[in-house]
Order: C-alpha cells, then structure tokens, then sequence
C-alpha cells in the first residue's frame, strides 16, 4: 500500500527553527509537495522536490532523499502566523496526489 | 482573481436528501479534483476531471458522482447522503498532470449528514 507519515503535532517557540519530517512509501515517485493549512481555511502551496536536495525559499526550505523515502520542511524566525497545519504529498506513479494527515504546528511567545 | 470558488460554503443534510456541490475555476486549468477531508486523514481523492466532459474515480468514489459538463465547473452529486459523508470537501485545480504543477484550492465546503 502507500503511505505517508508525519508526525501529528509539534510544538515550538516564536524566533526559532522547527524541521516538520515526512516519509513515504509509494508505487512510483513524481514529485513531493508540501502545504500549509490554516484552521478553517484551504491548503496553499509550499514548496516542491522532485530531486535530491534542498530547496530554499525565503523563511521556508524543503529537503528531499528519494533514497531513503524522506522529506522535511524547514521553516526558520518563526513567526505566530505560523501556527497552522503541514501537509505532505506524494505524485505517484499515476501523478496522483497521495496526502499525508498533516502536522499540527503551534507556535509559543 | 477569484481562483476556485466553491458553493456552498456550509451544508446540513437528513439522511437519505440528496445535493449538489458546485466548484468554479477562472484559470483556465484543465484539471480538476474533488477531495473530502477527515479529522487524522490525509486528503482523500473522490474524483477528478483532466479536462471537459471527462470524469475519473479516485481513492473514494463511492456514493458520489461527479460531471464536467464546462471546462471552468466541476460538480460534484450526493445521491443519498449518509452520516459516513459528513466531512469537509474540497474542490481544487491545477494547469496539468505535470508533476510539478501544484494544486490550488477552494475554500472548502463544511458538510453534515443528520
């Protein structure tokens, strides 16, 4: 079957750095997209890697290990508007989007 | 720019009533998908359209039809809702199947079955 895992929630402090992990097993790899999801409101657009490595942009970077099934999300100078949930997706082998349930982030003062 | 406008935004149903849900896009996208979200799941993919007047199932099509009948609107049919159909559903679009064009999303409508 396919999979996607990330942690549930995570908790960190105004100013400074969290890493949201995602790993994945799916028949087929297109691509990995990571979201973020406001309460109540839709998913927008993050990032995408589709090659090994990082991908930096602005406060936002995305790792990617086709390898090792494993992605993760950097965000730095967290900010409150922050709070909000993370979504990785998968392009399988169909191009079809294989979602992850989300992180929950919160940000503390 | 509207971006994909979905109606209506909140919904109650009676077990058995049946709806419409009705998804816009003014980006001239050829795909088009319907999802529902669930509390501790992933996006789950009901069906979706690559282009005018064609449909396709997804990870979940049971109980739910779909029609492409222009290529800006998807709608999305409830024949005989169900308690298990409460959920939020999501219409969202994107240029082509490209694995590198993203997804854009509605704002979402919030569906209860009584």
């Amino acid at each position: 079957g396919q999979n996607i895992d990330q942690p549930t929630e995570m908790t960190a402090t105004e100013g400074a750095i969290v890493q949201i992990n995602c790993t994945y097993q799916t028949s087929g790899f297109n691509g990995l997209f990571w979201y973020q999801q406001h309460a109540g409101e839709a998913p927008t657009f993050l990032s995408y890697n589709v090659l090994d490595g990082l991908e930096e942009k602005g406060r936002f970077s995305s790792f990617l290990s086709r390898s090792k099934g494993y992605s993760y999300l950097l965000l730095k100078e967290l900010q409150m508007k922050d709070s909000a949930s993370y979504l990785c997706a998968v392009s399988d082998s169909n191009y079809q989007l294989i979602w992850g349930a989300g992180t929950k982030l919160i940000i503390k003062p | 720019n509207a971006g994909v406008t979905q109606t209506p935004k909140f919904r109650v149903l009676k077990t058995g009533q049946s709806m419409t849900l009705l998804c816009a896009q003014d980006m001239n996208h050829e795909y088009m998908y319907w999802y529902r979200q669930d509390p501790g799941m992933g996006l789950r993919l009901i069906h979706y359209s690559v282009g005018e007047g064609t449909t396709a199932k997804g990870e979940v099509p049971d109980g739910y039809n779909v029609s492409r009948l222009k290529k800006q609107n998807f709608l999305l049919g409830l024949e005989s809702a169900a308690p298990s159909q409460t959920s939020v559903y999501f219409c969202a679009s994107s240029l082509d199947s490209g694995a590198s064009q993203p997804q854009h999303f509605g704002d979402g409508t919030r569906l209860s079955i009584l």
